[in-house]
């Protein structure tokens, strides 16, 4: 099956610790996407990627970092800097930054901080 | 961007038809309009995009008056399942896609 692997599930950081999101997708799409969602709100962009080897920041982007070295793969760190990190985390791509095609996205990681 | 305006919530009785109605006064010339449904603790799912007019698929109608400063997501004869929150983007080519808070709804029995 195409489609977008989100992992882990669940994610426990302890205080001062970087984690990584992995985000993994089989359908050949070159734009792909990190949102942050808190209880009750919409989501919010951290960072998006056109295409391999490009990134720009979201909205709020500060205490992440991401990398874009395979089509198929956009990780994200939540490093040590972000203070709140404990939200519900979404990847998303579409076939192209330059369309209207609509968004997959993957089943999300909640991350909490111990 | 497009900002969008809708109604925070919701409530439906099963079998009753449900209208959401997004806002959005300033949508440029090249932009559609694409209408998201998300479930708890789940990735939101693309459900109906359209430019203009009236657009329908399995699950959903989605009306555009001459104007486009407004939109209108129609459920035919909601369900429990279709509890869900529902957004409403407007501007998708060559932007950063943007989710406000979306519209809360709730089917009761």
């Amino acid at each position: 099956d195409g489609g977008i692997t989100q992992s882990p599930k669940y994610l426990f950081r302890k205080e001062g610790q970087n984690v990584t999101l992995s985000c993994e997708q089989n359908l050949n799409h070159d734009a792909m996407y990190w949102y942050r969602q808190d209880p009750g709100q919409g989501l919010r962009l951290i960072y998006y990627s056109q295409i391999v080897n490009d990134f720009q920041k979201g909205d709020i982007a500060e205490g992440y970092s991401v990398s874009r070295e395979k089509k198929e793969s956009f990780p994200l760190t939540v490093t040590s800097a972000q203070k709140n990190p404990t939200a519900f985390y979404l990847c998303a791509s579409r076939t192209s930054y330059a369309t209207n095609e609509k968004l997959f996205f993957g089943s999300g990681t909640q991350l909490s901080v111990l | 961007l497009a900002k969008t305006t809708q109604p925070i919530s919701m409530d439906s009785y099963e079998g009753q038809e449900v209208n959401i109605t997004c806002s959005h006064n300033n949508i440029a010339t090249n932009d559609y309009i694409t209408w998201y449904q998300q479930f708890p603790s789940q990735g939101p799912r693309f459900i109906i995009q359209g430019y203009k007019t009236k657009v329908t698929n399995e699950v959903a109608s989605l009306f555009i008056p001459a104007d486009r400063k407004s939109s209108t997501l129609s459920l035919p004869r909601v369900s429990l399942s279709d509890t869900a929150v529902y957004y409403c983007l407007v501007g998708v080519r060559n932007t950063p896609l943007v989710f406000g808070k979306g519209t809360r709804l709730s089917v009761i029995a």
